[in-house]
Order: structure tokens, then C-alpha cells, then sequence
């Protein structure tokens, strides 16, 4: 079975400044897949960023990167340079290879302030 | 373009009433997801199918099931639903063995029980 956690309900961050959304899992597969999904108020569900297990490097996909942790079962996004279009809820998830489904965290609501 | 498409984006049902929720997927995906979405829990899988025929119980199955009789094509029934349903429902695909791309969704359909 697969868990993701997302202990920050909700954050500011100031124009023009990074921020960090926290994301923790627990798997018992060996192989797995880490997702990131971005969803303005508008309600659709944007794909950020993916980073697999065995990835050695962490995912970077233009101001987003991924701080992928895999002893501390952690994978962190980086917003970099935040604007004002960054204000949305941030979901993170999860796959395994045993199962395919996609898990999910309760996810974190990011106000970005001018 | 891909798409994933919902057949309703509003839905308002009496108690009691059988409702079908119905998702269309155009890019020969081989797996498709339910959710459901409420404040503060993100969202929940509530079935899952890898395959035409085949489905798997997510972590909220409960008063719902799903049929899958076409590759893109996957129908979520409530089977007499109730106030506790009302929600929105979330549909996506991805493809089988190809994690990196990530999962697409629908518009949604925000679905209320009176």
C-alpha cells in the first residue's frame, strides 16, 4: 500500500521568493514514481513534475525541482521565484509498480502575496 | 490534444437515485482512476482499472462501483446514492509502463445528493 503525506495545509510565500511544499511517503514497492500536480482555483489538475525511485538525479522542470530524499522517504517541491499565478492548491502523489494506482496526499493551498 | 472528458460538470440528484458518472479518455490509455475531492482530504481513489473488464477497490469504494466495458471508457455508478456523496469526482488515465508522463484528468463533475 502506498501513503503520502502533506503536513502543511496551507503557506505564504512573497513574489518573487522560493518556497518549499513538503511531501512525505511510505511504499513497500521497490519501484515507484513520485508526481507533483498543481490545481488553480479554476479546478483543473496540472502535472509539475515527476521523479522515479531510481532516478539519480532529482527532477528539475523549469522554476519547479523536486528535493527527492529516498532514505527519509521525502520528496519536497521547490518553487523557485514565486508569481502571482503560483496561488493554487499543490497536490502531491504516488505509484507503485506492484499496483499502478495513484495516490494521493490531502494536499497543501499556496497564497502567494505581492 | 489530449483529453479526458466528464459527461456533466454539475449534477444535482435525489437521495435514493442510481447515478451514472461517465469518463472518456482519447489516448489509448490503459489505466483509468475515480476520485472523489473534499476540502481538506485531497483526493481519494475510489476505483481503479488497468485494463477493459478489469478494476481494483481504491481506499473509499464504498457505496460506489464502476464498469469498464471499453478501453476508454470508464463509468462510475452510485447505486443509490446518498447526502454523503456529494462531492466532486474526478476521472483520469495514464499509460501502462510509462509512469514519467504522469496522469491526465477531466474536468471534473461536482455532484450534489439533496
Amino acid at each position: 500500500a502506498q501513503k503520502i503525506t502533506q503536513t502543511q495545509p496551507g503557506m505564504f510565500v512573497q513574489e518573487k521568493e522560493a518556497v518549499t511544499l513538503d511531501c512525505t511517503y511510505d511504499t513497500s514497492d521497490p519501484s515507484y514514481g513520485l508526481f507533483w500536480y498543481k490545481q488553480p482555483s479554476s479546478g483543473e489538475m496540472i502535472f509539475l513534475i515527476y521523479q522515479g525511485s531510481y532516478d539519480q538525479q532529482n527532477a528539475t522542470e523549469g522554476r519547479y525541482s523536486l528535493n527527492f530524499q529516498k532514505a527519509r522517504k521525502s520528496a519536497n517541491l521547490v518553487i523557485s521565484a514565486s508569481q502571482l499565478g503560483d496561488s493554487a492548491m499543490y497536490f502531491c502523489a504516488i505509484m507503485g509498480d506492484s499496483s499502478y494506482k495513484l495516490i494521493f496526499g490531502s494536499g497543501t493551498r499556496l497564497l502567494v502575496r505581492p | 490534444d489530449v483529453k479526458v472528458t466528464q459527461s456533466s460538470r454539475y449534477l444535482v440528484k435525489r437521495t435514493g437515485e442510481k447515478v451514472f458518472l461517465e469518463c472518456v479518455q482519447d489516448m489509448d490509455h490503459e489505466n483509468m482512476f475515480w476520485y472523489r475531492q473534499d476540502p481538506g482530504l485531497g483526493l481519494r481513489l475510489i476505483y481503479f482499472s488497468y485494463d477493459v473488464k478489469m478494476k481494483e477497490k481504491g481506499d473509499i469504494p464504498e457505496g460506489y462501483s464502476v464498469s469498464r466495458e471499453k478501453k476508454e471508457r470508464f463509468s462510475l455508478i452510485l447505486e443509490s446514492a446518498s447526502t454523503n456523496q456529494t462531492s466532486m469526482y474526478l476521472c483520469a488515465s495514464s499509460r501502462l509502463g510509462d509512469r514519467a508522463e504522469g496522469a491526465f484528468f477531466g474536468q471534473g463533475t461536482r455532484l450534489t445528493v439533496v
